[in-house]
């Protein structure tokens, strides 16, 4: 199994609602990864973990909730989102955080603030 | 901070064209990798790169690294329609990718 899936693949929320994003894989890879993309644009970091523990947290505003509730699971808890942050969350995994380490990236999730 | 300079941005050609996408940068990079997405869909990794002067292939593509480990190229021979997508080019040195800004490529058939 390569594969990192995202469930759902659409979201469109309120401002006022809260709703999550997951992302699972079964490479047995213990780093995974979000990003942000913006349409035609490269993506963004937002949050790393590194076996299970956040490492990385690139200053994303606290209105997004990162969770990793164990080796495979990574989610993205999202509470008062702001319609700027309309975007492709995407979700990636590697083998461990390393500088030769590859990346492999989900589908996404299209997420929609109305 | 390291930047990767991707270029051309955008890329409009006839089905059969050969064509090069550049990625540049004043850093050197421990590896380099190629991915290639598709509107809606998550960045598909097609190549990774990590000693200078290495010529990768993959069909009718050609990925180089440059000797210093500071660019990369991406040769395409005789795209086709099913090539179009967004290219990224995106450099690892700490385990965080920097990537390039993406060149948009549309084959025409």
């Amino acid at each position: 199994d390569t594969e990192v899936t995202q469930t759902p693949k659409h979201l469109v929320m309120g401002m006022t609602n809260k709703k999550s994003l997951k992302c699972e894989q079964h490479m047995g890879h213990r780093a995974m990864y979000w990003y942000k993309q913006k349409a035609k644009k490269p993506p963004e970091l937002m949050f790393v973990y590194s076996y299970e523990k956040l490492s990385i947290n690139e200053s994303v505003p606290s209105r997004f909730s990162p969770e990793c509730p164990n080796s495979s699971l990574l989610n993205l808890h999202l509470h008062a989102l702001q319609p700027e942050d309309s975007a492709l969350y995407l979700c990636a995994s590697s083998h461990e955080i390393s500088s030769y380490n590859e990346q492999f990236f989900g589908p996404g999730t299209r997420l929609t603030v109305l | 901070t390291q930047l990767l300079e991707q270029s051309p941005q955008f890329l409009s050609i006839q089905e059969g064209e050969n064509l090069t996408v550049y990625c540049n940068s004043s850093s050197v990079f421990s590896s380099l990798q190629w991915y290639r997405q598709e509107p809606g869909e998550g960045p598909v990794l097609l190549v990774t790169v990590v000693t200078g002067g290495e010529v990768k292939k993959l069909k009718r593509l050609t990925f180089q690294f440059g000797d210093a480990r500071k660019d990369s190229s991406l040769h395409i021979t005789a795209a086709q329609p099913g090539d179009t997508g967004l290219y990224l080019c995106a450099g690892s040195n700490t385990g965080k990718l920097i990537f390039g800004q993406g060149t948009t490529l549309q084959v025409k058939p």
